[in-house]
């Protein structure tokens, strides 16, 4: 059975935190992605990466970085994070080619308070 | 810029009713590719149908079908005799081709929430 596993279910952080949301797929996927999920909003993409080492910004990469060193890995930062960094992440990990689809973890909701 | 667009937010219906969910997308590529994820209350998102934008034969599995329509720019959704598990929010996104690849970033639309009564 595929698997896109996220650290946390549910984290609290307090304002100016540093946090890391993990993320490890055992597909051996090229391909891993950070989402952020808002209500009316659907998901965004915040960075992605398609090889270790390798990161490209998405469509909301402010105020987030991320890390991958390994390839089953990929990591998001939030270097100081900020009340409207609360909301449900993401992550997914996809084959490239013709006919492939991301797998997703089961989330992580982030509340900054 | 590539959009997709689920303009029902909710939808209610009682069990064992048929149930189409709708979606429109805006892109200027040639090759692309459309996806539903079903997310169940639990979070994850499920995989459900993908879609190359050169095949348009549509779909039927089992209570699902799909139905694509390039001139429309549209992929619709319709689940046949619904049941209290498919509610759920249900994702229709789109990904855009290198080539032929899929590069696997995913636009989503908002999301359409089903509730199934029984």
């Amino acid at each position: 059975d595929v698997k896109v596993t996220q650290s946390s279910r549910y984290l609290v952080k307090r304002t100016g935190e540093k946090v890391f949301l993990e993320c490890v797929q055992d597909m051996d996927h090229e391909n891993m992605f950070w989402y952020r999920q808002d209500p009316g909003l659907g998901l965004r993409l915040i960075y992605f990466s398609y090889d270790v080492k390798m990161k490209e910004k998405g469509d909301i990469p402010e105020g987030y970085s991320v890390s991958r060193e390994k390839k089953e890995r990929f990591s998001l930062i939030l270097e100081s994070a900020s009340t409207n960094q609360t909301s449900m992440y993401l992550c997914a990990s996809s084959s490239p080619g013709m006919n492939t689809e991301a797998f997703f973890g089961q989330g992580t909701r982030l509340t900054v308070v | 810029a590539q959009k997709v667009t689920q303009a029902q937010t909710e939808i209610s219906v009682v069990e064992k009713e048929d149930v189409t969910l709708d979606c429109v997308y805006e892109t200027r590529d040639t090759t692309y590719y459309l996806f539903w994820y079903k997310q169940p209350p639990s979070g994850e998102l499920v995989f459900l149908i993908r879609r190359n934008s050169f095949d348009e034969q549509n779909e039927i599995s089992g209570r699902y079908s799909w139905n694509f329509q390039k001139s429309t720019s549209s992929f619709n959704f319709t689940i046949t005799a619904s049941q209290v598990v498919d509610s759920a929010v249900y994702f229709c996104a789109l990904s855009e081709a290198i080539g032929s690849s899929n590069t696997g970033k995913l636009i989503f639309g908002q999301g359409t929430t089903l509730q199934v009564k029984p």
